[in-house]
């Protein structure tokens, strides 16, 4: 399986400013995803990104509070723009290891909007 | 879209006991994965499935692809302190969905000593 790093781990943000969070892998993926987990909720999918191509956002996720950048096959970072606190939630990206489905989960970012 | 019905929603339990959980679909999947969730950490691959009926373990945990594809379960035998935290199940198809995977509400395990 995949080795995923996350940085930062946990930010406190005040409300109208924005927070780049970045996704490390320890090997070459086609795809890699995006997902928020509020506050003792399931995890939900915000968006699809691949190398070379633009996201693709979910329903109700939209590029201009979410942009994400996929520089090469290994990166990626998901922005939360102009933040309020509903956007106080846990962000994980994960990655497609195998190509047959399998999903690997980094550890999380913990963002609290005050 | 897909919806996943994941029971129970929690349970408590004494060390030793088996444990079981399911997810139900209102559509077919042809994967279905089972997740268990630490406190403070992202979501930890268990078991994977890639056929209906398929029967897989990984030591004490066990999870059935259902013959319907709308379904499958995750049991866990004689129960650990360890065990404690919150299991996902999710469901892939790809012809349909790329690789999304959706996921089921959890289900909080808790074992008592």
């Amino acid at each position: 399986s995949a080795v995923i790093s996350q940085k930062p781990s946990r930010d406190i943000c005040q409300r109208g400013t924005s927070l780049t969070i970045q996704c490390q892998v320890d090997s070459q993926v086609t795809m890699m995803f995006w997902y928020r987990q509020q506050p003792g909720q399931s995890l939900t999918l915000i968006a699809t990104a691949n190398q070379g191509s633009e996201a693709t956002y979910e329903s109700g996720f939209v590029i201009d509070k979410f942009p994400i950048s996929r520089p090469n096959l290994t990166f990626s970072t998901l922005t939360v723009s102009n933040m309020s606190p509903e956007d106080s939630s846990i962000y994980l990206c994960s990655v497609d290891g195998t190509g047959q489905g399998e999903q690997y989960f980094g550890p999380g970012t913990r963002l609290t909007v005050t | 879209g897909q919806q996943l019905n994941q029971s129970p929603q929690s349970m408590f339990i004494q060390e030793g006991e088996d444990v079981s959980m399911n997810c139900t679909s209102s559509s077919i999947f042809n994967t279905w994965l089972w997740y268990k969730q630490d406190p403070g950490e992202g979501p930890v691959l268990l078991i994977a499935l890639y056929k209906a009926g398929e029967l897989t373990s990984n030591g004490r945990l066990t999870a059935q692809f259902g013959i319907t594809r709308k379904d499958s379960f995750l049991n866990i035998s004689a129960s650990i302190p360890s065990d404690v935290g919150i299991y996902f199940c999710a469901g892939q198809l790809r012809e349909t969905s790329g690789s999304r995977l959706t996921f089921g509400e959890g289900t909080q395990l808790t074992v008592n000593p």
